[in-house]
């Protein structure tokens, strides 16, 4: 089993539609959870940290569920430039290294 | 404020040839990172240096040696190159405060625009 795992989609959401994938991750001893967004041929950046208690970003909102050892993303209100990959990372116990997952190829579309 | 800066942007080689990826930032983060990006393989670590004078192994590192010359720049060295290692090429860093107690924004890595390389 993969360390970090995530449905690669493509995700087709029609603009305006709310959208949700998850990402789940084997290792229980992770600390710190992060959500990147990855437009095609660009580097990943940052879209939001995931908190224990769920954190709300405008129309993105993420949720960590330690039990199951998952986190999810969802997307409200989709925009036609919510179309990216969005790649779900996490920190082990020690050290600075992030896992990535393969990332969710997310469409939005007219 | 350019961030990570990454050089070159492309390059095709042929089997056997070498070359380094230069790597810097600008902004005075201890920790820098190489990883690859292949489809349906998401980004694997190569090699990262948690600070000057330091460098470990990631998840794929053989073929590959790296360099963290100073606190600003980090290169990935291919001295024999192969086919295998045709891929998409970011550099990271992120902050690490040593002796005080972790703050989750202090994970965040930073990416530069990546390297598209081929080896024919």
């Amino acid at each position: 089993r993969k360390e970090v795992e995530q449905d690669p989609g493509p995700f087709n959401v029609p603009e305006g539609a709310t959208v949700a994938f998850n990402c789940t991750y084997s290792n229980s001893a992770s600390q710190s959870f992060f959500w990147y967004r990855q437009d095609c041929r660009k580097e990943p950046k940052l879209l939001m940290s995931v908190y224990s208690s769920g954190n709300e970003d405008g129309r993105f909102t993420a949720q960590l569920n330690r039990a199951s050892q998952y986190i999810s993303l969802l997307i409200r209100d989709s925009k036609l430039s919510d179309s990216a990959t969005y790649l779900c990372a996490l920190k082990g116990a020690a050290g600075n290294k992030l896992t990535f997952g393969g990332g969710t190829r997310v469409l939005v579309k007219p | 404020n350019a961030g990570v800066t990454q050089t070159p942007k492309f390059q095709v080689l042929k089997t056997g040839q070498s070359m380094t990826l230069q790597c810097a930032q600008d902004m005075n983060h201890n920790s820098m990172y190489w990883y690859r990006q292949d489809p349906g393989m998401g980004l694997r670590l190569i090699y990262y240096s948690a600070s000057e004078g330091t460098t470990d192994k990631g998840e794929v590192p053989n073929g590959y040696n790296v360099s963290r010359l100073n606190k600003r720049e980090f290169s990935l060295r291919l001295e024999s190159a192969a086919p295998s290692q045709t891929s998409v090429y970011f550099c990271a860093s992120s902050a690490l405060e040593s002796g005080r107690a972790w703050i989750q924004t202090k994970n965040i890595q930073y990416f530069g625009a990546g390297t598209r390389l081929s080896v024919l």
